[in-house]
């Protein structure tokens, strides 16, 4: 069945640090991927998403690339601030294959410190 | 900016109460989802409702709970007798139609069963 695996958290970084986390993905179809991002005591926040293999979603400096070969779909920012400090959620959608719901990863927990 | 409203924010309920939880979704939406998230897991999907019923449910949607759109705004999650499993965030989301396939999250409903 469809799947999605993350990174294990919690991921610490300095202000200003290169960020990455992974997320890999099992889908039967042709899916399209998400990340979610959870900020302290708010809910779930669609960061960015990217439908078809090659592309790339983008929003408040982060960037992740759909990579069918290698079946990922990596969250990276170059520079991490402090508000930034969330919890990542990677996710797919393969409808119609699938059903129009959301498979998430297990978030991985960012902190940013100053 | 639109959003997914959720009521009550956190609620304490004794084993075997029954417990409605409440949205909002966005207005012109016309799909509406619940899933929950247990502490410390994935979040995971429950439900989806089209058209007043449901389209879609997973294995933990049993008999316990139900859905119900009672008027044109409010979408409840209704858990009959609740189990201390029940204990979860439990999130509301919507999207304005499958193909779009965005869904947008309320801020969630912690639900805690004693």
């Amino acid at each position: 069945g469809n799947s999605v695996t993350q990174m294990e958290g919690p991921v610490t970084l300095s202000e200003e640090a290169f960020l990455t986390i992974n997320c890999t993905y099992t889908a039967t179809g042709y899916p399209s991927l998400f990340w979610y991002v959870q900020y302290p005591g708010e809910g779930l926040q669609l960061l960015l998403k990217a439908t078809k293999a090659d592309d790339k979603g983008s929003n408040k400096g982060f960037e992740a690339t759909y990579r069918k070969e290698t079946t990922s779909f990596h969250l990276e920012k170059g520079s991490v601030q402090v508000s930034d400090s969330a919890v990542y959620f990677c996710a797919l959608s393969d409808w119609p294959q699938a059903g129009t719901a959301l498979i998430f990863g297990k978030g991985t927990t960012l902190s940013v410190s100053s | 900016e639109p959003e997914v409203t959720q009521t009550p924010s956190h609620q304490v309920t004794q084993m075997g109460q029954e417990v409605i939880l409440r949205c909002v979704p966005i207005s012109n939406h016309l799909y509406f989802y619940w899933y929950r998230q247990i502490l410390g897991q994935k979040v995971e999907f429950l439900v989806s409702f089209y058209n007043n019923e449901i389209s879609e449910k997973s294995e933990i949607f049993d008999d316990q709970f139900s859905v119900e759109r009672p008027d044109g705004s409010n979408f409840t999650l209704k858990i009959r007798s609740t189990k201390l499993e029940d204990s979860a965030m439990y999130f509301c989301a919507s999207s304005l139609d499958r193909d779009e396939n965005t869904i947008y999250f309320g801020e969630g409903s912690w639900l805690t069963v004693v």
